[in-house]
């Protein structure tokens, strides 16, 4: 059974704070990682991709990729309370064409 | 921006009828998927389709559900003598190639009643 794991937080963080989250994954094949933004009830969101070891920037969110230690990262600096959602590390792995994800981690911006 | 759509939002049905739940996919994709996410529960893949073929299914994707692109655009997802443990957003998703970015539509919340 392949498996991705988060912590389901809650993770508190005050605004303007960087929020730090983790993801591990049990396939080591696994070649494509994504995180997503999950508002209640709604569908998620695509924030970042990544495909190599490394870390990778966009605007205020970073992802950070170790595959020997078969793990994905995603920093959200300067957060804001619009940032308060459930994250979800997703994963894609080497043989077939689906999505694993984790369980997402809840993040609470407080102003 | 392109986006992919879901029909209806909110399904509600008895126990053993049949439902069928569409999605337009952005439209230079190639790959679609549908996935479910039960209430607190994480986001489940249930099928890939490509090339006009499901290309992976997972366990929950059995004989009781199947997929179809009747069409040009649409995309279906039909649910044969549902179950109450069928209560979930289904969620259709697309992507350009393989292995690369998945874009979900906005979900069909599905009640079994």
């Amino acid at each position: 059974q392949k498996e991705v794991e988060q912590n389901s937080g809650p993770l508190s963080v005050p605004e303007g704070a960087i929020a730090s989250l983790n993801c591990t994954y049990s396939d080591r094949g696994s070649q494509s990682f994504f995180w997503y933004r999950q508002y209640s009830g709604k569908s998620p969101e695509l924030i970042m991709s990544i495909y190599s070891n490394g870390d990778k920037e966009d605007g205020r969110f970073t992802a950070q990729l170790n595959k020997a230690s078969q793990y994905v990262s995603l920093l959200i600096r300067d957060s804001q309370p619009s940032d308060s959602a459930t994250y979800l590390c997703a994963v894609n792995a080497a043989a077939g064409n689906k999505l694993t994800f984790g369980g997402g981690t809840r993040v609470l911006v407080k102003p | 921006e392109p986006e992919v759509t879901q029909t209806p939002s909110h399904q509600v049905t008895q126990m053993g009828q049949e439902v069928i739940l569409r999605c337009v996919p952005i439209s230079n994709h190639l790959y679609f998927y549908w996935y479910r996410q039960i209430l607190g529960q994480k986001v489940e893949f249930l099928v890939s389709f490509y090339n006009n073929e499901i290309s992976e299914k997972s366990e929950i994707f059995d004989d009781q559900f199947s997929v179809e692109r009747p069409d040009g655009s649409n995309f279906t997802l039909k649910i044969r003598s549902t179950k109450l443990e069928d209560s979930a957003m289904y969620f259709c998703a697309s992507s350009r190639q393989l292995n690369e970015k998945l874009f979900f539509g906005s979900g069909t919340q599905l009640s079994v009643l």
